[in-house]
């Protein structure tokens, strides 16, 4: 069973960009799927890419195309979500997601990141 | 883009069947995955390629999916059920969760 551990809270302030990391023990990278997923306070969940190391390629949501980037490195089986140009409105919990390399359904979850967003 | 609809709160009695709904454009033609989420907790999956259950996960939940509605059923309801149930839909490189909903056993 794959675990997922995910890097501590930041403070960013608008403008700036943030780079949250996943990193991943007690299963094989290349069978998973990973995604990120992210709740703004009170609301619901809202899928933001993912990446398939087996085939080593990535997929964004429309909405966070050209702000977003996923990347991996296989050697410490590690993921990582980058986001830019932050404003007010990225405040929120970023999970990491592990599902399988074939569909894009998310088993195993991380603790969540809380990135806040402030001047 | 694709959307996906879920009824802001459904209400149970502890016991009873209480049905959680999930309704797109010809849903019933892709993959659904249901998950719930109990406050300051990470998302668990319940459901996943509409009637897949993974291992740990009671009997008691259930899913399926036709036309253009997957339905989440959760038979003889129990007070640590009460939580929000998101439903997750994907195709081609597409994945869209729904608005969440509230689940009360009551």
């Amino acid at each position: 069973q794959v675990q997922l551990m995910q890097s501590g809270a930041e403070v960013k302030k608008p403008g700036s960009s943030v780079k949250v990391s996943c990193k991943t023990s007690g299963g094989t990278f290349s069978s998973y799927s990973f995604s990120w997923v992210r709740q703004a306070p009170g609301q619901g969940l809202e899928w933001m890419g993912g990446i398939i190391p087996i085939f080593v390629t990535t997929h964004y949501a429309q909405k966070f195309q050209g702000r977003v980037t996923i990347t991996m490195d296989e050697s410490t089986s590690t993921v990582y979500l980058e986001l830019n140009t932050l404003r007010s409105e990225d405040t929120a919990l970023y999970y990491c997601a592990g599902g399988s390399n074939t569909n894009w359904y998310m088993k195993h979850w991380g603790q969540g990141t809380l990135v806040t967003v402030s001047s | 883009s694709y959307e996906v609809t879920q009824p802001p709160s459904v209400s149970v009695s502890p016991g009873q069947t209480a049905s959680i709904t999930c309704s797109g454009d010809k849903l019933g033609d892709k993959y659904t995955s249901w998950y719930q989420q109990k406050p300051g907790q990470s998302p668990v999956l319940l459901i996943y390629q509409d009637t897949k259950r993974p291992s740990g996960i009671p009997a008691r939940f259930s899913g399926s999916n036709s036309g253009s509605t997957a339905t989440l059923t959760i038979s003889g309801t129990q007070a640590t059920d009460e939580a929000d149930y998101f439903c997750q839909v994907w195709f081609s490189t597409t994945v869209v969760f729904g608005r969440g909903t509230k689940l009360t056993v009551l």
